[in-house]
Protein backbone atom coordinates (compact mmCIF):
# COMPACT_ATOMS: atom_id res chain seq x y z
CA UNK A 1 0.00 0.00 0.00
CA UNK A 2 1.63 3.24 -1.43
CA UNK A 3 1.39 6.41 0.99
CA UNK A 4 0.69 8.04 -1.99
CA UNK A 5 -2.25 7.17 -3.86
CA UNK A 6 -2.73 7.22 -7.51
CA UNK A 7 -5.45 5.09 -9.66
CA UNK A 8 -3.95 2.29 -11.58
CA UNK A 9 -4.85 3.09 -14.86
CA UNK A 10 -6.29 5.90 -17.32
CA UNK A 11 -6.96 5.37 -20.60
CA UNK A 12 -7.27 7.95 -23.75
CA UNK A 13 -7.90 8.09 -27.65
CA UNK A 14 -4.74 10.02 -29.30
CA UNK A 15 -5.74 13.86 -28.83
CA UNK A 16 -7.30 12.96 -26.17
CA UNK A 17 -6.69 14.92 -22.37
CA UNK A 18 -6.18 12.59 -19.45
CA UNK A 19 -5.64 13.28 -16.02
CA UNK A 20 -3.51 11.50 -13.62
CA UNK A 21 -4.79 11.91 -9.84
CA UNK A 22 -1.81 11.81 -6.65
CA UNK A 23 -3.74 11.92 -3.16
CA UNK A 24 -1.63 12.09 -0.15
CA UNK A 25 -2.06 13.02 3.63
CA UNK A 26 -1.13 15.83 6.16
CA UNK A 27 2.48 14.15 6.72
CA UNK A 28 3.36 14.64 3.26
CA UNK A 29 1.65 16.76 0.26
CA UNK A 30 -0.42 18.23 2.68
CA UNK A 31 1.88 19.69 4.89
CA UNK A 32 3.47 21.82 2.00
CA UNK A 33 6.34 19.16 0.36
CA UNK A 34 6.67 19.54 -3.55
CA UNK A 35 5.07 16.78 -5.72
CA UNK A 36 7.14 15.56 -8.69
CA UNK A 37 6.52 13.42 -11.88
CA UNK A 38 8.15 10.39 -13.36
CA UNK A 39 7.13 8.73 -16.68
CA UNK A 40 8.77 5.37 -17.15
CA UNK A 41 8.66 3.99 -20.62
CA UNK A 42 8.11 -0.02 -21.10
CA UNK A 43 11.66 -1.41 -19.89
CA UNK A 44 13.53 1.66 -18.93
CA UNK A 45 14.29 3.62 -16.49
CA UNK A 46 12.40 6.17 -14.82
CA UNK A 47 12.63 9.77 -16.50
CA UNK A 48 12.11 13.29 -14.24
CA UNK A 49 8.45 14.78 -15.84
CA UNK A 50 7.35 17.51 -13.87
CA UNK A 51 9.44 19.10 -10.68
CA UNK A 52 8.26 21.22 -8.19
CA UNK A 53 4.38 20.73 -8.94
CA UNK A 54 4.49 22.55 -12.19
CA UNK A 55 8.29 22.80 -13.73
CA UNK A 56 9.17 20.93 -16.72
CA UNK A 57 12.54 19.83 -17.14
CA UNK A 58 14.44 20.87 -20.47
CA UNK A 59 12.91 18.81 -23.24
CA UNK A 60 9.68 17.68 -21.52
CA UNK A 61 6.85 18.25 -24.10
CA UNK A 62 4.07 21.15 -23.06
CA UNK A 63 1.83 18.76 -23.44
CA UNK A 64 2.37 17.48 -20.08
CA UNK A 65 1.63 19.90 -16.91
CA UNK A 66 1.52 19.72 -13.24
CA UNK A 67 -0.63 21.07 -10.54
CA UNK A 68 -1.03 20.61 -6.88
CA UNK A 69 -3.78 21.67 -4.44
CA UNK A 70 -4.05 20.68 -0.60
CA UNK A 71 -3.13 17.31 -0.44
CA UNK A 72 -3.64 16.21 -3.93
CA UNK A 73 -1.84 16.62 -7.50
CA UNK A 74 -2.36 15.88 -10.87
CA UNK A 75 -0.55 15.26 -13.89
CA UNK A 76 -2.23 16.51 -17.32
CA UNK A 77 -1.24 15.16 -20.59
CA UNK A 78 -3.32 16.96 -23.70
CA UNK A 79 -3.15 15.92 -27.72
CA UNK A 80 -2.33 12.31 -26.09
CA UNK A 81 0.25 10.62 -28.20
CA UNK A 82 1.06 6.31 -28.76
CA UNK A 83 4.80 7.68 -27.18
CA UNK A 84 2.69 8.54 -24.15
CA UNK A 85 2.08 4.80 -23.10
CA UNK A 86 3.89 4.70 -19.90
CA UNK A 87 3.68 4.33 -16.13
CA UNK A 88 3.73 7.55 -14.26
CA UNK A 89 4.89 7.87 -10.69
CA UNK A 90 3.77 10.95 -8.13
CA UNK A 91 6.77 11.60 -5.64
CA UNK A 92 6.71 13.32 -2.67
CA UNK A 93 8.81 13.52 0.66
CA UNK A 94 7.01 12.42 4.17
CA UNK A 95 8.03 13.70 7.59
CA UNK A 96 6.57 11.55 9.38
CA UNK A 97 8.03 8.69 7.86
CA UNK A 98 11.46 10.59 6.94
CA UNK A 99 11.50 8.99 3.55
CA UNK A 100 10.92 9.58 0.60
CA UNK A 101 7.53 8.20 -0.98
CA UNK A 102 6.13 7.04 -4.41
CA UNK A 103 2.73 6.58 -5.18
CA UNK A 104 1.75 3.42 -6.95
CA UNK A 105 1.81 4.03 -10.44
CA UNK A 106 -0.80 4.62 -13.41
CA UNK A 107 0.15 3.04 -16.35
CA UNK A 108 -1.76 5.52 -19.13
CA UNK A 109 -3.14 3.24 -22.44
CA UNK A 110 -3.63 4.83 -25.84
CA UNK A 111 -6.94 2.99 -27.18
CA UNK B 1 25.47 15.63 -20.26
CA UNK B 2 24.71 13.80 -17.17
CA UNK B 3 24.81 10.44 -17.14
CA UNK B 4 24.98 7.44 -14.64
CA UNK B 5 26.05 3.95 -15.74
CA UNK B 6 25.34 1.28 -12.94
CA UNK B 7 26.94 -2.17 -13.27
CA UNK B 8 25.30 -5.22 -14.78
CA UNK B 9 22.76 -7.95 -13.38
CA UNK B 10 23.20 -10.55 -10.49
CA UNK B 11 21.80 -13.62 -9.50
CA UNK B 12 22.56 -14.39 -5.30
CA UNK B 13 21.44 -17.01 -2.79
CA UNK B 14 19.89 -15.94 -0.10
CA UNK B 15 21.87 -14.93 2.74
CA UNK B 16 24.51 -13.60 0.35
CA UNK B 17 25.43 -10.22 -0.08
CA UNK B 18 24.97 -7.42 -3.49
CA UNK B 19 27.05 -4.87 -4.36
CA UNK B 20 25.91 -2.62 -7.47
CA UNK B 21 28.11 0.36 -8.89
CA UNK B 22 26.79 3.82 -10.42
CA UNK B 23 29.58 5.73 -12.22
CA UNK B 24 28.51 9.33 -12.49
CA UNK B 25 29.57 11.70 -15.25
CA UNK B 26 28.93 15.37 -17.04
CA UNK B 27 28.82 17.00 -13.86
CA UNK B 28 30.77 17.36 -10.59
CA UNK B 29 29.84 14.55 -8.44
CA UNK B 30 30.82 15.85 -5.04
CA UNK B 31 28.30 18.71 -5.69
CA UNK B 32 25.18 16.71 -5.40
CA UNK B 33 24.26 12.80 -3.77
CA UNK B 34 23.22 10.08 -5.16
CA UNK B 35 19.76 7.94 -4.25
CA UNK B 36 19.19 4.34 -4.55
CA UNK B 37 14.90 3.57 -5.62
CA UNK B 38 14.47 -0.28 -6.32
CA UNK B 39 11.62 -1.53 -8.34
CA UNK B 40 10.18 -5.42 -7.85
CA UNK B 41 8.96 -6.27 -11.32
CA UNK B 42 6.19 -5.43 -12.23
CA UNK B 43 5.75 -2.72 -9.31
CA UNK B 44 6.19 0.13 -7.96
CA UNK B 45 9.21 2.56 -6.61
CA UNK B 46 10.22 1.79 -3.74
CA UNK B 47 13.20 4.22 -2.33
CA UNK B 48 15.86 2.68 -0.91
CA UNK B 49 18.58 5.57 0.32
CA UNK B 50 20.40 8.12 -0.63
CA UNK B 51 24.26 9.17 0.38
CA UNK B 52 25.93 12.69 0.13
CA UNK B 53 28.50 12.69 -2.48
CA UNK B 54 30.34 15.76 -0.56
CA UNK B 55 30.38 14.40 2.81
CA UNK B 56 29.42 10.90 2.78
CA UNK B 57 26.36 11.53 5.02
CA UNK B 58 23.81 8.59 4.02
CA UNK B 59 20.06 7.76 5.00
CA UNK B 60 18.70 4.45 4.36
CA UNK B 61 14.87 3.60 4.48
CA UNK B 62 13.80 2.39 7.77
CA UNK B 63 13.04 -1.36 6.22
CA UNK B 64 16.32 -1.88 5.29
CA UNK B 65 18.53 -0.39 8.18
CA UNK B 66 21.24 -2.77 9.28
CA UNK B 67 21.21 -4.59 5.66
CA UNK B 68 21.99 -1.52 3.46
CA UNK B 69 25.36 0.18 2.90
CA UNK B 70 25.97 3.02 0.52
CA UNK B 71 29.52 4.56 -0.30
CA UNK B 72 31.31 6.40 -2.69
CA UNK B 73 34.80 6.79 -4.52
CA UNK B 74 34.85 10.81 -5.48
CA UNK B 75 38.01 9.70 -7.15
CA UNK B 76 35.90 7.44 -9.73
CA UNK B 77 32.56 9.47 -9.63
CA UNK B 78 31.01 6.21 -8.58
CA UNK B 79 28.25 5.26 -5.79
CA UNK B 80 28.35 1.58 -3.76
CA UNK B 81 25.37 0.04 -2.62
CA UNK B 82 25.80 -2.95 -0.57
CA UNK B 83 22.81 -4.87 0.71
CA UNK B 84 23.74 -8.30 2.74
CA UNK B 85 21.77 -11.08 3.74
CA UNK B 86 19.18 -11.07 1.12
CA UNK B 87 16.26 -12.77 0.81
CA UNK B 88 13.97 -13.60 -1.90
CA UNK B 89 11.54 -10.04 -1.91
CA UNK B 90 14.63 -8.38 -2.75
CA UNK B 91 14.50 -9.43 -6.15
CA UNK B 92 14.01 -5.98 -8.05
CA UNK B 93 15.68 -3.66 -10.14
CA UNK B 94 17.85 -1.03 -8.02
CA UNK B 95 18.30 2.11 -9.88
CA UNK B 96 20.44 4.88 -9.07
CA UNK B 97 19.56 8.54 -9.49
CA UNK B 98 21.11 12.17 -8.89
CA UNK B 99 19.29 14.30 -6.29
CA UNK B 100 20.35 17.72 -6.04
CA UNK B 101 20.48 18.38 -2.44
CA UNK B 102 18.84 21.66 -2.84
CA UNK B 103 15.69 20.22 -4.48
CA UNK B 104 13.29 16.83 -3.31
CA UNK B 105 13.72 15.10 -6.76
CA UNK B 106 15.80 12.72 -8.84
CA UNK B 107 16.80 14.38 -12.47
CA UNK B 108 18.96 12.14 -13.87
CA UNK B 109 18.65 7.89 -13.34
CA UNK B 110 21.03 5.28 -14.27
CA UNK B 111 19.67 2.12 -16.62
CA UNK B 112 18.71 -0.06 -13.98
CA UNK B 113 20.77 -3.44 -12.41
CA UNK B 114 18.21 -6.41 -11.92
CA UNK B 115 19.28 -8.46 -8.78
CA UNK B 116 17.52 -11.95 -8.41
CA UNK B 117 17.73 -13.69 -5.31
CA UNK B 118 16.89 -16.88 -5.77
CA UNK B 119 18.15 -20.72 -3.92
Amino acid sequence: QSVLTQPPSVSGAPGQRVTISCTGGSSNIGTGYDVHWYQQLPGAAPKLLIHGNTNRPAGVPDRFSGSKSGASASLAITGLLAEDEADYYCQSYDSGLSAWVFGGGTKVTVL
Amino acid sequence: QVQLVQSAAEVKKPGASVKVSCRASGYTFTNDAIAWVRQVPGQGLEWVGWISAGNGNSVSAQRLQGRLTMTTDTFRSTAYMVLTNLRSDDTAVYYCARWVVSATYFDFWGQGTLVTVSS
